[in-house]
């Protein structure tokens, strides 16, 4: 049971470049998310899933698309870097968001550098 | 910004003090969440309490809930070094999204 697993762990872009973030769990949980993390502040919600071909936008969704495909993998493009899209991204999983009780299980993260 | 707040942003504690940190929010909450961060890693659950509970005890953890101030504080008694990270609250206001605090940074020295 790998629990989260994201790839790549690091990744330097140049502004205008597309690129694909991974994310896959292999706890067959309902719900993932995405989350950028910026110094001194806590992580701001990108877009979210709820279930295979379910997806919503977060908090900070432009720059970024999502798509769900399969109940264990949900990755996240940048369909043309900016400089201020540089951040740590976390994807997490969750049993059920909406059951009370249900925590949310955090990768390791990818720290993205663009140029 | 719908984020909630925390205090202190940094606090430095010697090994075996307690150490308190708070959490400040806006909205109504379903339930409150605690989570670690050691650094460079993603975030660990700790403990989480129902907006209908007041406190919470897990281990050396403490978390006490006031719906009416819209705050938490988290307390960690007998720190340990192995303490130090940033630890970050997390609301859910319902709606499948979660809000996140900025965090306070830990710093326990041996």
């Amino acid at each position: 049971n790998a629990g989260v697993t994201q790839t790549p762990k690091f990744q330097v872009l140049k502004t205008g470049q597309s690129m694909t973030l991974q994310c896959a769990q292999d706890m067959n949980h309902e719900y993932m998310s995405w989350y950028r993390q910026d110094p001194g502040m806590g992580l701001r919600l990108i877009h979210y899933s709820v279930g295979a071909g379910i997806t919503d936008q977060g908090e900070v969704p432009n720059g970024y698309n999502v798509s769900r495909s399969t109940t264990e993998d949900f990755p996240l493009r940048l369909l043309s870097a900016a400089p201020s899209q540089t951040s740590v991204y976390f994807c997490a999983s969750s049993p059920r968001l909406a059951a009370p009780g249900d925590t949310q299980y955090f990768g390791p993260g990818t720290r993205l550098t663009v140029l | 910004s719908q984020q909630g707040e925390e205090d202190p942003q940094a606090l430095s504690i010697q090994e075996g003090e307690n150490a308190t940190m708070n959490c400040s929010y806006k909205t109504s909450i379903n339930n409150l969440q605690w989570y670690r961060q050691n650094s460079g890693r993603g975030l660990v659950h700790l403990i989480l309490i129902r907006s209908n509970e007041r406190e919470k005890h897990s281990g050396r953890l403490r978390v006490t809930l006031d719906t009416s101030k819209k705050s938490s504080s988290l307390l960690i008694t007998a720190s340990r070094a192995a303490d130090t990270a940033s630890y970050f609250c997390a609301m859910d206001t319902g709606g499948f999204k979660t809000i996140f605090g900025a965090g306070t940074r830990l710093f326990v020295k041996a």
